[in-house]
């Protein structure tokens, strides 16, 4: 059973650099969701995905995020000109379908330091 | 808008004591609720969730919770505490209908000590 990936686990990054995470999904999984967790919160919903359609960025979601998921399964993140305010953990989370069934199968996450 | 609020930030307990953490919620209709729970350096797990039918929930690891409409809350409760129940755990809610439906809103987490 493979679960939720995502890549890297860990990125430190000088203010201004660009970064690039990836996540992988459930196999044929249809949802895909982006979080962001920082210290002593609870995940805040960025944005989520289905197939490719991305269908709701949170505000939270700034003009220097961007995601994608060209094909309906892997998904990137991407955040550009990096602030230290953006130091957090990122995590995705799939699930199949949506409605009352639906459970969300979060990844590990990526720990985002800017330095 | 949802909201959620996890009252205590931090709870410790006796292994072998009753956990209870609490959680209310704010929404316009009755959401869909779910506890989850995170282990240092890991994602998210799902422990129990609810949508509709029986308002007592039955989840892994021995954990269940009950939705209480009338008091907005869905608090996560446990007989009998293990060390291994030390972690992080959220509350969270979702719409149940709408375009949104799926989109999970957190609480700010409690964190759960277990002592010997």
């Amino acid at each position: 059973d493979t679960g939720v990936s995502q890549d890297p686990r860990h990125k430190i990054t000088k203010r201004g650099q660009n970064v690039t995470f990836r996540c992988d999904p459930i196999s044929e999984h249809n949802r895909l969701y982006w979080y962001r967790q920082t210290l002593g919160q609870g995940p805040e919903f960025l944005t989520y995905f289905q197939n490719e359609a991305q269908l709701e960025k949170s505000r939270l979601l700034s003009d220097r995020f961007s995601a994608e998921r060209p094909k309906g399964s892997f998904s990137t993140l991407e955040i550009q000109r990096t602030e230290q305010g953006d130091s957090a953990m990122y995590l995705c989370a799939s699930s199949l379908g949506g409605g009352r069934e639906e459970t969300q199968y979060f990844g590990p996450g990526t720990r985002l330091l800017v330095l | 808008a949802q909201s959620v609020t996890q009252l205590g930030s931090h709870v410790s307990v006796s292994e072998g004591a009753l956990v209870l953490l609490r959680c209310n919620y704010s929404s316009s209709v009755p959401p869909y609720l779910f506890w989850y729970v995170q282990y240092p350096n890991q994602g998210l797990q799902l422990l129990l969730k609810y949508t509709t039918g029986a308002t007592l929930v039955k989840g892994i690891n021995g954990f269940e919770a009950e939705f209480k409409k009338s008091e907005t809350s869905f608090h996560l409760t446990k007989p009998s505490a293990h060390m291994s129940d030390a972690a992080e755990y959220f509350c969270a809610v979702s719409p149940s209908g709408g375009t949104s439906y799926g989109k999970l809103t957190f609480g700010q987490g409690t964190i759960l000590t277990v002592h010997p």
